[in-house]
């Protein structure tokens, strides 16, 4: 089976705008979930689908949303970028959920200037 | 606040030697303890995970022993190689929190050949 696969893999933003980010997951997983990583707050959940709804949400500004598509992949979208959004943005996928393994993708990483 | 404790930040082992890490949580609903290995560049990978129901889990080289009453956990990497010089985390999750993990800070290993 192919792995979680994130698009792009790389971003260079400025200050004030949005940006989209992808990802697919392993084939037959129904949840996704997003975190990021940064040097100072290591790993953070930002929020987790499940068959197209938001089951669980991280403490992030609303700037951060998120959608799940009836084929399971997603995207994040963060609107209004800071300079402190730059990171790097995981995906993981699972079968099931609820303490369920979660598999990685590489991630975006995403320098905003 | 951080819901899991890891220490140390970073360890140094000689070839052959054992590499311990620790990771101490409060929140007693947890009832999911991965641990993940991530390379520079790449995202986390599972590396071997364990439910409270049991004290300890091998698997290969790697061995988590867990103490619920304590609630704390550990990885040992027997046997360390130079292939394993990596960034480890811990993490922990609920059933309550579906797939939001909660990650350690991470403890980047170095093992000297």
């Amino acid at each position: 089976k192919a792995g979680v696969t994130q698009t792009p893999r790389y971003l260079i933003k400025t200050r004030g705008q949005q940006v989209t980010l992808s990802c697919s997951p392993i084939s037959g997983h129904r949840s996704v979930s997003w975190y990021q990583q940064t040097p100072g707050q290591g790993l953070q959940f930002l929020f987790e689908y499940f068959s197209e709804t938001q089951r669980n949400k991280g403490n992030f500004p609303g700037r951060f949303s998120g959608r799940q598509f009836s084929n399971s992949r997603s995207e994040m979208n963060v609107s209004t970028l800071e300079l402190g959004d730059s990171a790097l943005y995981l995906c993981a996928s699972s079968s099931r959920g609820q303490s369920d393994t979660q598999y990685f993708g590489p991630g975006t990483r995403l320098t905003v200037l | 606040q951080q819901q899991v404790k890891q220490s140390p930040q970073s360890l140094i082992v000689q070839k052959g030697g054992i590499s311990i890490i620790n990771c101490a949580y409060e929140n007693t609903a947890f009832d999911y303890f991965p641990w993940y290995q991530q390379f520079p560049g790449k995202g986390p990978a599972l590396l071997i995970a364990i439910r409270p129901d049991v004290s300890e889990k091998k698997e290969g080289r790697f061995t988590i022993s867990f103490n619920k009453s304590a609630k704390q956990f550990s990885l040992h990497i027997m046997d360390s190689q130079p292939g394993d010089s990596a960034t480890y985390f811990c993490a922990a999750s609920s059933k309550a929190g579906a797939n939001n993990l909660f990650f350690g800070t991470g403890t980047r290993l170095t093992v000297i050949p």
